[in-house]
């Protein structure tokens, strides 16, 4: 699977939307791009996904770039509950083989929303 | 109740003793995981399973053993606990091809391992 590259650490206002990029620039083109996301000590929780188009869902929108190298995770009225780590991780979706549906999880991007 | 349900919740155990956490899902998934995550070591996989009949060696499956007793049911063993082993224990599930969902895992709460 590929590699992916967040920041350790960002900051947003409650109510502003938060921004979270995610580099993956040896993505391949059967890789997706998920988002989870783990509020402290809580099991990681599934945000959205996408392959190659925007997604939007009830909690967040994925924008992906053309040439599929980077893609960044909008919340769009961040609040307090959304502070947490968030984990930009690439896949194959349901490869057979040694794909085995292991997620490599990084260190992902630590979210804190201020008052 | 949640879908995917660890238990228990927290537990701490002697060095020696054998161990063994459970989990069982509502979600209709084939398949089921075992992972444990450590403080700057993020999740890491010790054991899956993609049917009841079927059981995998993940990256860190030393000290380890499972059983899938029945399609919502994946049970996590230490035969012999060492406190190395102390930490956050999740399960997960996902569907399988043809089931038609691909919104890739689901995890339980965890479960608190210490070893001392």
């Amino acid at each position: 699977d590929a590699k992916t590259t967040q920041p350790t650490s960002m900051d947003c206002a409650e109510g502003r939307a938060a921004n979270l990029p995610c580099n993956h620039s040896t993505i391949s083109g059967n890789e997706y791009v998920y988002w989870y996301r783990q509020i402290h000590s809580q099991g990681p929780q599934y945000i959205i996904h996408g392959l190659k188009n925007n997604e939007t869902n009830e909690m967040a929108s994925l924008i992906i770039t053309e040439d599929r190298k980077s893609s960044t995770l909008i919340l769009p009225h961040a609040t307090l509950r959304d502070t947490a780590v968030y984990y930009c991780i690439v896949r194959v979706f349901n490869a057979g083989g040694t794909s085995y549906g292991k997620l490599t999880f990084g260190q992902g991007t630590i979210l804190t929303v201020h008052p | 109740d949640a879908d995917v349900t660890q238990t228990p919740r927290n537990r701490i155990t002697k060095t020696g003793k054998r161990i063994m956490l459970e989990c069982s899902q509502t979600k209709g998934h084939d398949r089921m995981y075992w992972y444990r995550q450590d403080p700057g070591l993020g999740l890491r996989l010790i054991y899956y399973s993609f049917d009841v009949k079927d059981i995998n060696k993940g990256e860190i499956s030393d000290g380890y053993s499972v059983s899938r007793q029945a399609q919502a049911k994946f049970s996590l063993s230490l035969e012999s606990a060492i406190p190395n082993q102390t930490a956050l224990y999740f399960c997960a599930t996902s569907d399988s091809p043809g089931q038609g969902s691909n919104y890739g895992y689901t995890f339980g709460s965890g479960t608190r391992l210490t070893v001392v």
